[in-house]
């Protein structure tokens, strides 16, 4: 039972463009999304997060949007450098048995073109 | 830098044996969780201590344990290795009820 998909494992994109990199849940319950970019032989970093109470998070060049209607989430990276080049997971946080569990997509690998 | 630490970076067992992976947080975070990450796929979510007290786990069965110290340092013990439990295994941690999971580097564990 997949409750948060990545649909497109890699997405290749111009240095200077938009990166968009998208996120799907199933649980309602969620209320917390992160997303964290990792680079390989490192554990994931931190990259940025949102409430449910938001639609939208900036930090400078990068932007989560959140659709709670449609259980959908997006990143976007603009611009793009070669240096974002890494697989980014995006993960909602619920509790069981009151411990936080962060529940990852299956991450996508994104590639900036220079 | 996340101020967490793993030991070992990879390692090689065979089915059967015992391993013991070691984690260090940051000073002051209360909250260790460790995750699962097979070739491929996203983290999952083996279990959380806080204050020394195992208060949550996820789909993995009970040989697979841990201890989180007061020295904010903690282990995760998987007994009865199969082939299947090769995979990295990520330490995390922060401080209680906040939202963000600071990350080590994982130790690769690879069973034979």
């Amino acid at each position: 039972d997949q409750q948060v998909k990545q649909n497109s494992p890699s997405l290749s994109v111009q240095e200077g463009r938009i990166s968009i990199l998208n996120c799907d849940y199933t649980n309602s319950m969620f209320d917390y999304f992160l997303w964290y970019k990792k680079y390989p032989a490192e554990g994931p970093t931190f990259l940025i997060s949102i409430s449910s109470i938001k639609d939208k998070n900036e930090d400078g060049r990068f932007t989560v949007f959140l659709n709670k209607s449609a259980k959908h989430l997006s990143l976007h990276i603009v611009p793009s450098q070669p240096g974002d080049s890494a697989v980014y997971f995006c993960a909602a946080s619920s509790l069981i048995q009151g411990a936080q569990k962060l529940v990852f997509g299956q991450g996508t690998r994104l590639t900036i073109n220079p | 830098e996340t101020g967490v630490t793993q030991s070992p970076t990879h390692l090689i067992k065979t089915r059967g044996q015992q391993v013991t992976l070691r984690c260090s947080s940051q000073s002051g975070h209360n909250t260790v969780s460790w995750y699962q990450q097979a070739l491929g796929q996203g983290p999952q979510f083996i279990f959380q201590y806080y204050r020394e007290e195992e208060n949550g786990r996820g789909n993995f069965p009970p040989r697979f344990s841990g201890l989180q110290f007061p020295n904010y340092s903690s282990e995760l013990n998987v007994n009865a290795l199969e082939l299947d439990d090769s995979a990295l295994y990520l330490c995390a941690s922060r401080v209680a009820n906040t939202g963000e999971l600071f990350f080590g580097e994982g130790s690769r564990l690879t069973v034979l």
